[in-house]
């Protein structure tokens, strides 16, 4: 079936240090890969669309110099959380929708939990 | 945009039983409706999803009703076991997903 990889699957580093989290498709080409934040024991909140080739969609009230996308290929898309602080500390998760079968289901990755000190 | 309600948040059921969730959505243009289950700390997985053109759907001990003119869906589970524990989230969709606020099902042997 569809595989995601998602990489690393924990981060842990200081106030204002930069991470970057990568979000890959294994067996099929994804054109549109999502990512999403999730806070302890809510829902996953859609974050932004990252569409190859093109500059990524934000949802309302998220930062996009603050968390930079980018989707270089049909099977990686990069979210940067750049100058990263306590608060930005989340369980992020990507997905990826397989390019074959339009606006199919989409495919999970493991998720990055991030805590910054 | 799309706003997903689901109940209930939490669900407390004995092994054996059936487990219901429910959940409206605004936005008449979706299309599409997943449910996911997650386990604590691990990814959301597809356990079964309905489109707008279907009224419902079964697989197993799992099905999905769909009112469209209602805009609400459903998931049943039916006798459940322990390992049917976690948190499940519907999602609505036209393009990208709307996530339900959550449910946690707990089953109890």
């Amino acid at each position: 079936g569809a595989v995601v990889s998602q990489h690393p699957s924990r981060v842990i580093c200081k106030s204002g240090t930069s991470v970057k989290i990568e979000c890959r498709s294994l067996d099929f080409q994804a054109t549109t890969m999502f990512w999403y934040r999730q806070f302890p024991k809510q829902s996953l909140m859609l974050m932004a669309t990252s569409n190859e080739g093109s500059k990524a969609t934000y949802e309302q009230g998220v930062e996009k110099d603050k968390f930079l996308i980018n989707h270089a290929s049909l099977t990686l898309s990069t979210l940067t959380v750049t100058s990263a602080h306590p608060e930005d500390s989340s369980f992020y998760i990507c997905s990826a929708r397989d390019r074959e079968r339009g606006r199919g289901p989409q495919h999970f990755g493991d998720g990055t939990r991030l805590s910054i000190l | 945009g799309e706003n997903v309600e689901q109940h209930p948040s939490t669900l407390s059921v004995q092994e054996g039983d059936s487990a219901v969730i429910k959940c409206t959505y605004s936005d008449s243009a979706s299309n599409y409706f997943p449910w996911y289950k997650q386990e604590l700390g691990k990814r959301p997985q597809l356990i079964i999803d309905i489109r707008s053109n279907v009224g419902e759907k079964k697989d197993q001990r799992i099905a999905v009703t769909l009112n469209k003119t209602a805009k609400h869906f459903s998931l049943h589970i039916t006798e459940t076991q322990p390992e049917d524990s976690a948190v499940y989230f519907c999602a609505a969709s036209w393009g990208k997903l709307t996530f339900g606020q959550g449910t946690i099902l707990t089953v109890h042997p």
